[in-house]
Parts: structure tokens; C-alpha cells; sequence
């Protein structure tokens, strides 16, 4: 079985500034991690994944995410956040090689962009 | 390419009632797996289905069903409905080849 935490329920921000949002898994086997973003009242969007090779990963809307296996983690950053990225944003895993990539999601972190 | 699709937006029903929730998969995908997301929470997997069959299911029990049909389209069906069932209730459609699924906006319900 898998698991992921979200380190911070909440992180707020300034106009663009950097940001990163941190993401912890843990699973006894291969995974695929994922980032999506949920703006109010919608559904889920995908933003990045990893699923194999260059440890770094670029997404949609200038965000990018670095997969440490030593350390288990898939932190999401971005270098200069706009009001626009204020959303939910979830990390989700799924195991590789699985019959059918359920996801297992996070908690969330609320980004809060502030002017 | 047309989207993933879900109906109702909104409901409201009264504890014990039964709900049907309706999904379109996206275009070319053959596999829609349903999700859960309570208030404040990260959504959390209820089943799959893949050409008609139920392919993996959560921890949820037996009143949560749901149908595939021939053209991959779904319905999630909750009997006897309870005020904890209040959620916003997800479906992603994806290409059971492929390990990324895409979501749809999401049917919110709220049980009285």
C-alpha cells in the first residue's frame, strides 16, 4: 500500500516569489507520482509526472518537481509565482507496473498569492 | 477531443435515499476510475471499471456501485444514503495502457 503526505496544509505566498510545496511517499514498490491542481469549485487538472528517467520534471504553467528516491519525496516548485496560482494542489502515487494505477492523493496544500 | 464530462453538477438528497452520479469518459479511453473527496481532504479511490468489469476497488462498502457501458461512459450508484456521504464526487477516465488520468469537473453532494 502506498501513502503520501503533504507537508504543509497551507503555504502563502507574495507575488512572484518562489515557491515550493513539499510531497513525502512511501511504498514497498516502483512508483508513478503525480501533481494536480484543483481551483475552486472544479475538478482536478494534471500538472506534472513523473514516471521514469530525468529525475526532473517539468509541468504546465512554469511549475517543475524533482523526484529523490533516497528521500522519498516529489517536492513541487515554481521560481515566480503569479495571483493566478492561487489553488489546492495535490500529490497523488500510483504503483508502477499495477493492474490499474489507482491514485493514492495527499491532503492537499492550499497556495495563497498574495499581491 | 472532448473531455471528461459528469452530471449532475450539484444534488441534494435526503438521508437513506439512493443517488446515481453519471460520467463521459474522454475520448479514446476505455477505463474510468471514480473518486471521493470529502471537505478539506484529498480524494480517495472508490473503484475502477475497465471494459465493463470492475477492476480494483477502495475502502468503501458495498452500497457504493457503479456500471460501465459499451462506450465507456459510467454511473456511481450510493444506496442508502449517509450524511458522511456528503462529498464532491470525481471521475477520471484514462487509457488502461497508459497511467494518467484525467479528471472530470465533479458532481458535488450534499445528503440532509
Amino acid at each position: 500500500a502506498q501513502s503520501v503526505t503533504q507537508l504543509d496544509s497551507q503555504v502563502p505566498v507574495f507575488e512572484e516569489a518562489p515557491v515550493e510545496l513539499r510531497c513525502n511517499y512511501s511504498s514497498s514498490v516502483s512508483v508513478y507520482l503525480f501533481w494536480y491542481v484543483q481551483y475552486p469549485n472544479q475538478g482536478l487538472q494534471l500538472l506534472l509526472k513523473y514516471l521514469s528517467g530525468s529525475t526532473l520534471v517539468k509541468g504546465i504553467n512554469g511549475f517543475e518537481a524533482e523526484f529523490n528516491k533516497s528521500q522519498t519525496s516529489f517536492h513541487l516548485r515554481k521560481p515566480s509565482v503569479h495571483i493566478s496560482d492561487t489553488a489546492e494542489y495535490f500529490c497523488a502515487v500510483s504503483e508502477s507496473g499495477g493492474s490499474n494505477y489507482k491514485l493514492t492523493f495527499g491532503k492537499g496544500t492550499l497556495l495563497t498569492v498574495n499581491p | 477531443e472532448t473531455g471528461v464530462t459528469q452530471s449532475p453538477t450539484h444534488l441534494i438528497k435526503t438521508r437513506g435515499q439512493q443517488v446515481t452520479l453519471r460520467c463521459s469518459s474522454q475520448s479514446g479511453h476505455n477505463t474510468v476510475s471514480w473518486y471521493q473527496q470529502a471537505l478539506g481532504q484529498g480524494p480517495q479511490f472508490i473503484f475502477q471499471y475497465y471494459r465493463e468489469e470492475e477492476n480494483g476497488r477502495g475502502n468503501f462498502p458495498p452500497r457504493f456501485s457503479g456500471l460501465q457501458f459499451p462506450n465507456y461512459s459510467s454511473e456511481l450508484n450510493v444506496n442508502a444514503l449517509e450524511l458522511d456521504d456528503s462529498a464532491l464526487y470525481l471521475c477520471a477516465s484514462s487509457d488502461r495502457r497508459v497511467e494518467t488520468q484525467y479528471f472530470g469537473p465533479g458532481t458535488r453532494l450534499l445528503v440532509l
